[in-house]
């Protein structure tokens, strides 16, 4: 157990559709990565968050947005989803510093139909 | 910004043998690099890391090594067992965020 909490673990609904992905990190740590992995892909850098802000963005489409409340735990909302956003989401959390490894959470599977 | 290349896409070898990944990073600046194991359908594992100012870090079978001046690090699993058998991604962090390789897909055969 990673300590890093995602739910939920299943989602599958339809073109068109929005849906939110909820993470929890470790406790005592204060940075939140998203990351996307289709099908026998590699890790998808998404957006990154420290302490409520945003601190780093790779390849999140328009339609992605996420957020970092005041609890620490973080949302990621998928909207007008499309058959190619089917994919693993990843949470990650890390604590502060540069050279400290950052813990996964187990994933959120969502199947567009 | 960083970016990190990864070889081989893929590996095959016998149990007992040992394994090498390499991966390459572009930004100097990179100080940070841990290394996960994937198995199908799970989450990344962290399975050893190294920081800019160690040459070589060791953890039973696992190993990693680091050559700032030629910026590359390598990823060695000596008697490989055949639940080493996973996808395995190296990573490398410079500014806020880590940059990942595309994966190793690591087979052990009995």
């Amino acid at each position: 157990d990673s300590g890093v909490t995602q739910t939920p673990k299943h989602l599958i609904t339809a073109t068109g559709q929005r849906v939110t992905l909820r993470c929890s990190p470790r406790s005592g740590d204060l940075s939140v990565y998203w990351y996307q992995q289709s099908l026998d892909q590699g890790l998808q850098f998404l957006i990154q968050y420290y302490n409520g802000e945003e601190r780093a963005k790779g390849n999140i489409l328009e339609r992605f947005s996420a957020q970092q409340f005041p609890d620490l735990h973080s949302e990621l909302n998928l909207s007008s989803l499309e058959l190619g956003d089917s994919a693993l989401y990843f949470c990650a959390s890390n604590q502060r510093g540069r050279d400290q490894p950052q813990h996964f959470g187990d994933g959120t599977r969502l199947s567009i139909l | 910004g960083e970016n990190v290349e990864q070889h081989p896409s893929t590996l095959s070898v016998q149990e007992g043998d040992s394994a090498v990944i390499k991966c390459t990073y572009s930004d100097s600046a990179s100080n940070y690099f841990p290394w996960y194991k994937q198995e199908l359908g799970k989450r990344p594992q962290l399975i050893i890391d190294i920081r800019s100012n160690v040459g070589e870090k060791k953890d039973q079978r696992i190993a990693v090594t680091l050559n700032k001046t030629a910026k590359h690090f390598s990823l060695h699993i000596t008697e490989t067992q055949p639940e080493d058998s996973a996808v395995y991604f190296c990573a490398a962090r410079g500014g806020q965020n880590f940059v990942f390789g595309p994966g190793t897909r690591l087979s052990v055969l009995p």
